[in-house]
């Protein structure tokens, strides 16, 4: 068992370059996770699939957008990458949101 | 939506005291209430939870309470180690929405 992954683990992307983040679990967990997590601060959530098919904003979606390919699968994309969006970015996920999230090892972005 | 609070972003114990973090969650109805810890550098990953109906519980050094009528719960950590120092996310989750509300977060340091 894997668990969750992510690719890539580190990024550099300059100011309007774009990227797609991946995120897989194999878990069979139905709910699924895009978080932010800034130095020395908390995780705030940009998008979350509560079930394969649908897809809700979270505390800070703007100019993000994600895919829930299938059950496996949840992507996050830069359309144009700003400075604001450099952080570390955690993939998660949990049978529901009634039970234990688990975490990827985060992909580092850095945009210049 | 629910708004969960947390306190102390950061304390400082010495090896072999105890700490304690709080938080507090306004939606009456959250009944899941998970801890995690986080590494530098590292995911966070689940420590101890607890759901409503339950007021109390234990795993080895680690305890957490919930107070349903003031709704607040907290972190209880005794004898505490180097190791222990990490930092500590409380989070809170219900029926009414699909995804978890975070606490900002408290950095703990055990000083040996």
């Amino acid at each position: 068992n894997a668990g969750v992954t992510q690719t890539p683990k580190f990024q550099v992307l300059r100011t309007g370059q774009s990227m797609t983040l991946q995120c897989a679990q194999d878990m069979n967990h139905n709910s699924m996770y895009w978080y932010r997590q800034d130095p020395g601060m908390g995780l705030r959530l940009i998008y979350y699939s509560a079930s394969e098919g649908t897809t809700d904003k979270g505390e800070v979606p703007n100019g993000y957008n994600v895919s829930r390919l299938n059950k496996r699968e949840f992507s996050l994309r830069l359309e144009s990458a700003a400075p604001s969006q450099t952080s570390v970015y955690f993939c998660a996920s949990s049978a529901s949101h009634l039970y234990e999230q688990y975490f990827g090892p985060g992909t580092r972005l850095t945009v210049t | 939506g629910e708004n969960v609070e947390q306190h102390p972003s950061t304390l400082s114990v010495q090896e072999g005291d105890s700490a304690v973090i709080k938080c507090t969650y306004s939606d009456s109805a959250s009944n899941y209430f998970p801890w995690y810890k986080q590494e530098l550098g590292k995911r966070p990953q689940l420590i101890i939870d607890i759901r409503s109906n339950v007021g109390e519980k234990k795993d080895q050094r680690i305890a957490v309470t919930l107070n349903k009528t003031a709704k607040h719960f907290s972190l209880h950590i005794t004898e505490t180690q180097p190791e222990d120092s990490a930092v500590y996310f409380c989070a809170a989750s219900s029926f009414n929405f699909n995804k978890f509300y975070f606490g900002s977060g408290t950095k703990l340091n055990v000083k040996p």
